[in-house]
């Protein structure tokens, strides 16, 4: 069981391209998220979705897009690549029904560097 | 807004000794989580607590909610080295399925 698997793992993009962060889960989760980490700090959600096709900002949306075409696939798309977007991403899904007792499954992380 | 508070940030404890990292969050939530963090890594589930008065263990680490102070905490017991590590508390938010994490709590454990 793979669990949620992040691609690429590392990356350094140019200020101004743009680039895409895959996302997959095989649990069957409804819930996905994408989360960012910067140095020495805690997560900050980007975006996050309730289910395929449904998808809402999270606390810092801003330079970002996403879409959930599928219930495995949330990508997250950086269209001009800015150094303050240089930090580490994780994607994370769950599983929320009634009284679920499940928490988050989290990727490994994608570390991406903007210079 | 919903804020996430945890305390202290940065905790340096000697092998053996007890210590509590205490999460606050300023509103209503239906669960709240506790993760582990070690250095590069992911984060890795500890703790999961749904109710008023849930308490959960597991080994030298123990997790309490108190949904009416809207606090929970993390009791370590008698630290070893392996427990170093940035411990984060989340909250989901009641109604969204949105979760807030705290700051983290930096926790290294000297021999």
């Amino acid at each position: 069981n793979a669990g949620v698997t992040q691609t690429p793992k590392f990356r350094i993009l140019k200020i101004g391209q743009s680039m895409t962060l895959q996302c997959t889960q095989d649990m069957n989760h409804n819930y996905m998220y994408w989360y960012r980490q910067d140095p020495g700090m805690g997560l900050k959600l980007i975006y996050y979705s309730v289910g395929a096709g449904i998808t809402d900002k999270g606390e810092v949306p801003n330079g970002y897009n996403v879409s959930r075409s599928t219930t495995e696939d949330f990508p997250l798309r950086l269209e001009l690549a800015a150094p303050s977007q240089t930090s580490v991403y994780f994607c994370a899904s769950s599983y929320l029904g009634t009284g679920s007792n499940q928490p988050q499954h989290f990727g490994d992380g994608t570390r991406l560097s903007i210079l | 807004e919903l804020k996430v508070e945890q305390n202290p940030l940065f905790l340096s404890m000697q092998e053996g000794k007890n210590y509590t990292i205490y999460c606050n969050y300023s509103t209503t939530s239906d669960r709240l989580y506790w993760y582990r963090q070690d250095p590069g890594k992911s984060l890795e589930s500890l703790f999961v607590l749904l109710s008023n008065g849930a308490v959960k263990q597991e080994g030298r680490l123990m997790a309490s909610l108190d949904t009416k102070a809207r606090l929970s905490t993390l009791h370590i017991t008698a630290a070893v080295h392996d427990l170093s590590a940035t411990y984060f508390c989340a909250v989901l938010t009641s109604g969204t399925y949105k979760y807030i994490f705290g700051t983290g709590t930096r926790l290294k454990v000297l021999a």
